[in-house]
């Protein structure tokens, strides 16, 4: 089956850090750019970070910059975003999707997880 | 990154025809890609690159643009239909969606 799961959601304080996953099966993982995209309780969807095949391209969006790191392991078949300095406003549900063929250039998402969860909160 | 501006809610009546629309700077130089998002679910891609349909998506789905402004049309409702919408693009360093729109069927 083609599809992405998320993992490492929890609840965390502020300042903390926190390691979220995403494992893919089903096609050529490869193949793919991938993002992490969230969405706070009630509100829209964020664009978050997005990563080419071969990890030469990463973009992160400027709420984020500084304090989140992308990676992905394409033997693993496995994305990756790493969270530090964890701030209140970054409580929501993080999505992984899949990105264009190859590389980070203009294009959508076809293929969504269902999400984690990190809610951060003292 | 550019603002996509988007009308809060929309309703309409089963069998009739939604008009989502999405305004902003990217377009028309840069694609437009519309999802549908339930509770609960993991959001669709319903139209991709401006007019295109993905494979599985029903017909009264389309996509159509006019100077800045894109537009998802939902042709004959139906109760099923009943989501949030939301429009996206993409410039050289960046993604951004709109800020959705609540589609209700009455």
């Amino acid at each position: 089956e083609v599809q992405l799961v998320e993992s490492g959601g929890g609840l965390v304080q502020p300042g903390r850090s926190l390691r979220l996953s995403c494992a893919a099966s089903g096609f050529t993982f490869d193949d793919y750019a991938i993002h992490w995209v969230r969405q706070v309780p009630g509100k829209g969807l964020e664009w978050v970070s997005g990563i080419s095949w071969n990890s030469v391209d990463i973009l992160y969006a400027d709420s984020v910059k500084g304090r989140f790191t992308i990676s992905r392991d394409n033997a693993r078949r496995s994305l990756y975003l790493q969270m530090n300095s964890l701030r209140l406003e970054d409580t929501a549900l993080y999505y992984c999707s899949r990105g264009g063929a190859s590389g980070l250039g203009d294009s959508g998402f076809d293929l969504w997880g269902l999400g984690t969860l990190v809610n951060v909160s003292s | 990154s550019s603002d996509l501006i988007q009308s809060p809610s929309l309703s309409v009546s089963p069998g009739q025809t939604a008009r989502i629309t999405c305004s902003g700077d990217p377009f028309p130089q840069r694609y437009a890609f519309w999802y549908q998002h339930k509770p609960g679910q993991a959001p669709v891609m319903v139209i991709h690159r401006d007019t295109e349909r993905p494979s599985g998506i029903p017909e009264r789905f389309s996509g159509s643009t006019s100077g800045t402004t894109v537009t998802l049309t939902i042709s004959g409702v139906q109760a099923e239909d009943e989501a949030d919408y939301y429009c996206q693009s993409a410039d050289s360093s960046s993604f951004v969606f709109g800020g959705g729109t609540k589609l209700t069927v009455l």
